[in-house]
C-alpha cells in the first residue's frame, strides 16, 4: 500500500493569511493526487484532482502543486468558512489511502 | 445530481456481521463507468477506504480488510451493499457511501455511525 504523510497535523491561523499544507507519498504517485476538505459532522469534499486541478465550484483561493511524492495545498487568504480538516488522498493505484488529515483552526 | 443514502443498523454485536445499503437517486447505478465506495472513519480520526464495486460488478477491497468484507450491488434497486463480517469494535466508525469515476470521489452519503458494542 502507498503511505500518504501530511504535515503539519495541525495548524492555527488568523482569517486573511496563507497555509500551506503538505503531503508525501511514500513512493512516486505521478499526479495522482486529490485533496478534500471535511467540516465536522459532514462527509468530505473534493477540492482538487489530478494535484492542481481545481474542482467546479471550490473558490479559486485554493491550489494545488507537486508530483511524485510531494504535493502542496495552499490556502490563500483564508476565509471564515475555510476552518476544516483537509486530507490528502493518493489515487494512482487501489487501495487508495489518505493523509492523517490537517485541521486548520482559529487562532 | 445524483445522491447516496446509507441504510443500515446502528448498533452491532462483536463477532457478527455489518451490513449496510446505499441506495442511489437522482441516476441510474447502472449508467456511466463509475466506482460504487465503502470508505469509514472513526471518531476523531481519518479516512479509510474499504473498497468499491463497478457498474459492472468487479470489486477491489482493501487487503487490510479483504478477508471480511463484501461489496453487492443491486441493478434493480439501485443500490449497493457492504456485508463486514467478524465485527470487533475496532470496526465502531461512521461509513460512507461513495460514488467515484475512478479513484476520486465526487459524491458522498451523509455517512451513518455503526457502532460495535455488545
Amino acid at each position: 500500500d502507498i503511505q500518504m504523510t501530511q504535515s503539519p497535523s495541525f495548524v492555527s491561523a488568523s482569517v486573511g493569511d496563507r497555509v500551506t499544507i503538505t503531503c508525501r507519498a511514500s513512493q512516486g504517485i505521478r499526479s495522482w493526487l486529490a485533496w478534500y476538505q471535511q467540516k465536522p459532522g459532514k462527509a468530505p469534499n473534493l477540492l482538487i484532482y489530478a494535484a492542481s486541478s481545481l474542482h467546479s465550484g471550490v473558490p479559486s483561493r485554493f491550489s494545488g502543486s507537486g508530483s511524485g511524492t510531494d504535493f502542496t495545498l495552499t490556502i490563500n487568504s483564508l476565509q471564515p468558512e475555510d476552518f476544516a480538516t483537509y486530507y490528502c488522498q493518493q489515487a494512482d493505484s487501489v487501495p487508495f489511502t489518505f493523509g492523517g488529515g490537517t485541521k486548520v483552526e482559529i487562532k | 445530481q445524483v445522491q447516496l443514502q446509507e441504510s443500515g443498523p446502528g448498533l452491532v454485536k462483536p463477532s457478527q456481521t455489518l451490513s449496510l445499503t446505499c441506495t442511489v437517486s437522482g441516476g441510474s447505478i447502472s449508467s456511466g463507468h463509475y466506482y460504487w465506495n465503502w470508505i469509514r472513519q472513526p471518531a476523531g480520526k481519518g479516512l479509510e477506504w474499504i473498497g468499491r464495486i463497478s457498474t459492472r460488478g468487479t470489486t477491489n477491497y482493501n487487503p487490510s480488510l479483504k478477508s471480511r468484507v463484501t461489496i453487492s450491488i443491486d441493478r434493480s434497486k439501485n443500490h449497493f451493499s457492504l456485508n463486514l463480517t467478524s465485527v470487533t469494535a475496532a470496526d465502531t466508525a461512521v461509513y460512507y457511501c461513495a460514488r467515484a469515476p475512478a479513484m476520486i470521489v465526487l459524491d458522498w452519503g451523509q455517512g451513518t455511525l455503526v457502532t460495535v458494542s455488545s
